[in-house]
């Protein structure tokens, strides 16, 4: 079975541009979590969705947003890039079939964003 | 509301020596704890989970952990590592009924020979 697939793997964008990720989930999985990662704040959730509805928000502004669709992929957007989104930004996908917290998560390769 | 104290940020260990990674986490609810390792230029790969039952679970790669709920801890543990085990390893927590997982900062171990 194909793991999570992530495109693209790398993006350079300019301040001010905005920018949009891709995230296939493992063939079955029905949530997709978004995750952003940098040397400073580490591993940070920004939200999941599920049935193509927002289920859980991390706390970031509003610039970031995703979305869902009825196949279960998913794509994250992030508005007025600022030098500080530059980082890699991880998508997972999990079964969702006992509920939530149990579930385990698998994560794809990720997308490495630069803002200049 | 979770959190994971990952005490150590770097581990430095020669090859065929055991090794123990750190990880205490908080929760005011049932937590579940998973260990995550990161490859270099990769995602996330999952090495274990403890999600109820035996306190002892039995990971890939030859790497167990111990939930200990009076410590509030998950150590990882791996009896010989080896050159390949290196990497960065993430403990983290999810509760409650979000599936959201809180990570810890991370524990950069490296192997030497």
């Amino acid at each position: 079975k194909a793991g999570v697939t992530q495109t693209p793997r790398y993006l350079i964008k300019t301040r001010g541009q905005q920018v949009t990720l891709s995230c296939s989930p493992i063939s079955g999985h029905r949530s997709v979590s978004w995750y952003q990662q940098t040397p400073g704040q580490g591993l940070q959730f920004l939200f999941e969705y599920f049935s193509e509805t927002q289920r859980n928000k991390g706390n970031f502004p509003g610039r970031f947003s995703g979305r869902q669709f009825s196949n279960s992929r998913s794509e994250m957007n992030v508005s007025t890039l600022e030098l500080g989104d530059s980082a890699l930004y991880l998508c997972a996908s999990s079964l969702l079939a006992s509920g939530g917290a149990a579930e385990t998560q698998y994560f794809g390769p990720g997308t490495r964003l630069l803002v200049l | 509301a979770q959190s994971v104290t990952q005490l150590d940020s770097q581990v430095p260990v020669f090859e065929e020596a055991p090794v123990e990674l750190r990880c205490n986490y908080s929760s005011s609810v049932s937590v579940y704890l998973f260990w995550y390792v990161q490859y270099p230029n990769q995602g996330l790969q999952l090495l274990l989970k403890y999600l109820s039952g035996s306190t002892l679970v039995k990971g890939i790669n030859g790497f167990e952990a111990e939930f200990n709920k009076s410590q509030t801890s998950f150590h990882l543990r791996k009896p010989s590592v080896h050159i390949s085990d290196t990497a960065e390893y993430f403990c983290a927590v999810s509760g409650g009924t979000a599936s959201k997982l809180t990570f810890g900062t991370g524990t950069r171990l490296q192997v030497t020979l």
